[in-house]
């Protein structure tokens, strides 16, 4: 079955510290794969996205992403934390030949001043 | 500011009445999905329309019903509403990029309070 795990449903980080979300995704065909961030109230904003190519994907707000095919894998991570990155963050998996997103339960990210 | 358009923001009704959310897509994108959010489903995806038609279905009730119109802005149609259709309602838009990928760009929501 096709799926997406989130293993973390909150981490704490303090400001200035890296982070690393994790994401976990079954599969049966070449994934595409993406992070969106959403903030309280807020929409989802897409973060980055893997296609193919370079298995290391740079997004915005410095957020990078590994595509680990072993591991079935696609972890979120960042250098250095900032205040504002606290939200909650969305692994989702998607395939060619269809458009729809199979999400994950979501990681809240709450950060320490 | 993704493009996507959702109305209204936020939408208070009773159990049993019939409302009406509208999305308009980016310029361009064809592709439209309903998504629910709710704190003890996740993210559902509902269904998508593409170009009019209806392309794909997901976890959307037979209270729900969906449609795009010509000018490509869509209506998720809720019916006879129960407390649980209480969520976050997202509708995104996409068009297919080179290479048969593609990547979806979500609205602000709209969400739905039924007392």
């Amino acid at each position: 079955a096709q799926s997406v795990t989130q293993p973390d449903i909150h981490i704490t980080v303090s400001e200035g510290a890296s982070l690393e979300l994790r994401c976990n995704y079954s599969y049966g065909a070449t994934p595409y794969l993406f992070w969106y961030v959403q903030s309280p109230g807020q929409g989802l904003q897409l973060l980055l996205k893997y296609f193919s190519g370079d298995t290391l994907v740079q997004g915005i707000k410095g957020f990078e992403a590994e595509f680990k095919r072993s591991q079935s894998s696609f972890n979120l991570r960042k250098p250095s934390v900032h205040w504002s990155d606290a939200a909650e963050y969305f692994c989702a998996v998607g395939g060619s030949g269809t458009y729809k997103y199979i999400f994950g339960t979501g990681t809240r990210l709450k950060v320490l001043a | 500011d993704s493009g996507v358009t959702q109305t209204p923001k936020h939408l208070i009704t009773a159990t049993g009445q019939r409302v009406t959310l509208r999305c308009s897509p980016r310029s361009g994108d064809l592709s439209v999905y309903w998504y629910q959010q709710s704190l003890d489903q996740g993210l559902q995806f509902l269904i998508q329309y593409y170009n009019g038609e209806e392309r794909a279905k997901g976890n959307i009730l037979e209270r729900f019903s969906a449609q795009q119109f010509p000018d490509l802005h869509s209506e998720l149609n809720l019916s006879s509403l129960e407390l649980g259709d209480s969520a976050l309602y997202f509708c995104a838009s996409s068009t297919p990029i080179a290479g048969g990928s593609y990547e979806q760009y979500f609205g602000p929501g709209t969400r739905l309070t039924v007392t």
